[in-house]
């Protein structure tokens, strides 16, 4: 089965700091990665995809197919930054709105 | 555009009735997904409609189906409710399928 791990239910930071959210995936192929956001009263919403290799809101995200992982950067991280973070994975060939989701990180910026 | 909505908003049922969970994806969108939000299970995938056709389906039981109406509208039915069909249940449309998805605010399902 394919699985998407993040290891982190929490991660708190300071303003200013830079945030890691970490992401593996299973390998199998070669699947799309994502990276949803989910800010508080508000619906889910996709923040970036790997194939893009954009930067939105100031967030990054490197896909590592030797390591399998996918993890979510931002070197300064701001009060509005934190939400529920969920990193997905699309499935294999045929299957590639079959999103498989991670558990989920909430981060919590701090003055 | 409107996003995508979902109707009704909170649902609660009683254990043995079945329920129907309706979805309207964003004008376009020819491809539309549920999935179950569970505080253990997570976001766990159901199933995927494109042209009113099933195309992908996730590891839940028959009780779980859905279809997809020529305006690409969607609707989920559980049949023979259990405690724990206890939910979000989330609708998520894209244009052609894929990743990129867009979500509804979900449906909060209560089984009593």
């Amino acid at each position: 089965a394919q699985r998407v791990t993040q290891p982190e239910k929490l991660l708190s930071v300071f303003k200013g700091a830079p945030v890691e959210l970490k992401c593996n995936y299973s390998y199998s192929g070669s699947p799309e990665l994502f990276w949803y956001v989910q800010y508080s009263r508000q619906r889910l919403q996709l923040l970036l995809r790997h194939i893009s290799r954009e930067s939105i809101k100031g967030f990054t995200a490197d896909l590592n197919k030797g390591e399998t992982s996918f993890h979510l950067k931002k070197p300064f991280a701001q009060e509005e930054d934190s939400a529920m973070y969920y990193c997905a994975r699309g499935g294999d060939t045929g299957t590639a709105s079959k999103l498989t989701f991670g558990t989920g990180t909430r981060l919590q910026v701090t003055l | 555009k409107a996003g995508v909505t979902q109707t009704p908003r909170y649902l609660i049922k009683t254990r043995g009735q079945q329920v129907t969970l309706s979805c309207s994806p964003i004008s376009g969108h020819r491809s539309v997904s549920w999935y179950q939000q569970t505080p253990g299970q997570g976001l766990q995938f159901l199933f995927e409609y494109f042209s009113e056709t099933q195309r992908n389906k996730g590891n839940f039981p028959g009780r779980f189906s859905g279809r997809q109406f020529s305006n690409s509208r969607s609707e989920m039915n559980v049949s023979t409710l259990e405690l724990g069909d206890s939910a979000l249940y989330l609708c998520a449309s894209s244009f052609a399928g894929g990743g990129e998805q867009y979500f509804g605010p979900g449906t909060r399902l209560t089984v009593t």
